[in-house]
């Protein structure tokens, strides 16, 4: 199975910081990197597909970068509703995996 | 508007068989461009991919090797309905489960677009 490592498992941050959050794959997929927002009590939601590509609805402040095997998302100016956990998942082949999160915070 | 509503008990005794069911509105389950897949949620497991079925031109399963063995995820079109039964269920498999459609991307990039609000299975005697 691929394993995602994200990186911090968390960061406290302030309304208006640019904030970046990294995934490291076990192995080289390509593109196939997908990220989510999970708030609490809540059910993940799609941000980035394809490593790069903004999901329809999603605010241009969220950007995603990479292929290979590390991949970034970027928030520029983080916003009160940004505060949530984000996750990592590839689609490269079965089982899909997700990495273990990132949560974001205020400071 | 494409919805999923998840229905099944919240609780469930050891040794056990847990069954869940994800209703879709407005999608059909046998469309060739998804694939309906059961994630779980814990905190010492985190986001855990369980397995999937898919129509292309015949009905098709994955599973998780971590629960192989003891998970059916199946397909009903006349209820347009899929289904997770998993047996011998232990105190591991407490969990929030998650039904959700994966669709495909640019290439072989899928992505789970759409989810269920998630149902929180306990495993307690």
């Amino acid at each position: 199975d691929i394993q995602l490592t994200q990186s911090p498992p968390s960061l406290s941050a302030s309304l208006g910081d640019r904030v970046t959050i990294s995934c490291r794959t076990s192995q080289s997929i390509r593109n196939y990197l997908n990220w989510y927002q999970q708030k609490a009590g809540e059910a993940p939601k799609l941000l980035i597909y394809a490593a790069t590509t903004l999901q329809g609805g999603v605010p241009p402040r969220f950007s995603g970068a990479g292929s290979g095997t590390e991949f970034t998302l970027t928030i520029s100016s983080l916003q009160p509703e940004d505060f949530a956990t984000y996750y990592c998942q590839h689609s490269y082949d079965v089982p899909r995996t997700f990495g273990q999160g990132t949560r974001v915070d205020i400071k | 508007q494409v919805q999923i509503q998840q229905s099944g008990p919240e609780l469930v005794k050891p040794s056990q068989t847990l069954s869940l069911a994800c209703d879709i509105s407005g999608d059909i389950v046998s469309d060739i461009s998804s694939a309906w897949t059961w994630i779980r949620q814990s905190p010492s497991r985190g986001l855990e991919w369980l397995g999937r079925t898919f129509y292309r031109s015949k009905w098709h399963h994955e599973y998780a090797a971590s629960v192989e063995g003891r998970l059916i995820i199946d397909s009903d079109t006349s209820k347009n309905r899929v289904s997770l039964q998993m047996t011998s269920v232990t105190l591991e498999d407490t969990a929030i489960y998650y039904c959700a459609r994966e669709r495909p991307g640019r290439g072989l990039s899928w992505y789970f677009d759409l989810w269920g609000r998630g149902t929180l299975v306990t495993v307690s005697s």
